[in-house]
C-alpha cells in the first residue's frame, strides 16, 4: 500500500524569501505525486502533479516539483514567496484502480509567511 | 461552470442523528470520492465510485453509507452521528490526467 510523510508539520518563512517542502512517498510501482494547497476554510486546489517523463514538473502560481526516485522524494519549491502563499499544502501519491486514481495524502505541512 | 458542490456547508448534529451529505459535479467526471478531514491527519477516504451505479470503500468506511444517485451526484450519509465523526467532509471528482477536483467541504460536529 502507499503512503505520504511530510515531515514538517509547520514551517515559517519571511516574504521573498525561498521554499522547499518536502515529500516522501511509498509505492511500490511508478507512482502518480500531487501536490494541493488549502486555503483556510476552503477545499484543496491542484497546484503541480507528476505522472512520467521530465522529472521537474512546473505548477500554478510559481511553484514547481522535483521527482527523485533514488530518493523516493517529491519536494515542493518556490524561489521567492509571497504572503498570498500562506496556506496548507499536501502531498498525494495515487495508485489506480479501475479507471480511479486512489489518492493517499501526508498529514499536510502549515506554511507562515512573515512580512 | 460550478465545478464541485456541496451542501451543507455547516452542520450540527447530536449524537444518533442521521443526515446526508451531498455532492454534485458537472464536470461530467466518472470517478467520485468522499474524504474526512481531521486535524493532523490530513485527508482520509471514505468512500469512492469509480463510476454510475458502482461504490467502494475507502480507508474509513465504518459508520458511513454512499449512494451514487447518478454520474453527477454521490451522496453520503450517516445513520447515526457520533462525536468521533465530527470532521470537515470533501466530495472530489476526478478528471480526465488523474488529478482531483475538490468541492468546499461540509463542517459537521456532532455534539
Amino acid at each position: 500500500a502507499q503512503s505520504v510523510t511530510q515531515p514538517d508539520i509547520h514551517i515559517t518563512v519571511s516574504e521573498g524569501a525561498s521554499l522547499e517542502l518536502r515529500c516522501n512517498y511509498s509505492y511500490g510501482a511508478t507512482p502518480y505525486l500531487f501536490w494541493y494547497v488549502q486555503s483556510p476554510g476552503q477545499g484543496l486546489q491542484l497546484l503541480l502533479k507528476y505522472f512520467s517523463g521530465d522529472t521537474l514538473v512546473q505548477g500554478i502560481k510559481g511553484f514547481e516539483a522535483e521527482f527523485k526516485r533514488s530518493q523516493s522524494s517529491f519536494n515542493l519549491r518556490k524561489p521567492s514567496v509571497h504572503w498570498s502563499d500562506a496556506a496548507e499544502y499536501f502531498c498525494a501519491v495515487g495508485a489506480l484502480k479501475g479507471g480511479s486514481e486512489k489518492l493517499v495524502f501526508g498529514k499536510g505541512t502549515k506554511l507562515t509567511v512573515n512580512p | 461552470n460550478a465545478g464541485v458542490t456541496q451542501t451543507p456547508k455547516f452542520q450540527v448534529l447530536k449524537t444518533g442523528q442521521s443526515m446526508t451529505l451531498q455532492c454534485a459535479q458537472d464536470m461530467n467526471h466518472n470517478s467520485m470520492y468522499w474524504y474526512r478531514q481531521d486535524p493532523g491527519m490530513g485527508l482520509r477516504l471514505i468512500y469512492y465510485s469509480a463510476s454510475e451505479g458502482t461504490t467502494d470503500k475507502g480507508e474509513v468506511p465504518n459508520g458511513y453509507n454512499v449512494s451514487r444517485l447518478n454520474k453527477r451526484e454521490f451522496s453520503l450519509r450517516l445513520e447515526s452521528a457520533a462525536p468521533s465523526q465530527t470532521s470537515v467532509y470533501f466530495c472530489a471528482s476526478q478528471g480526465l490526467s488523474y488529478e482531483q477536483y475538490f468541492g468546499p467541504g461540509t463542517r459537521l460536529t456532532v455534539t
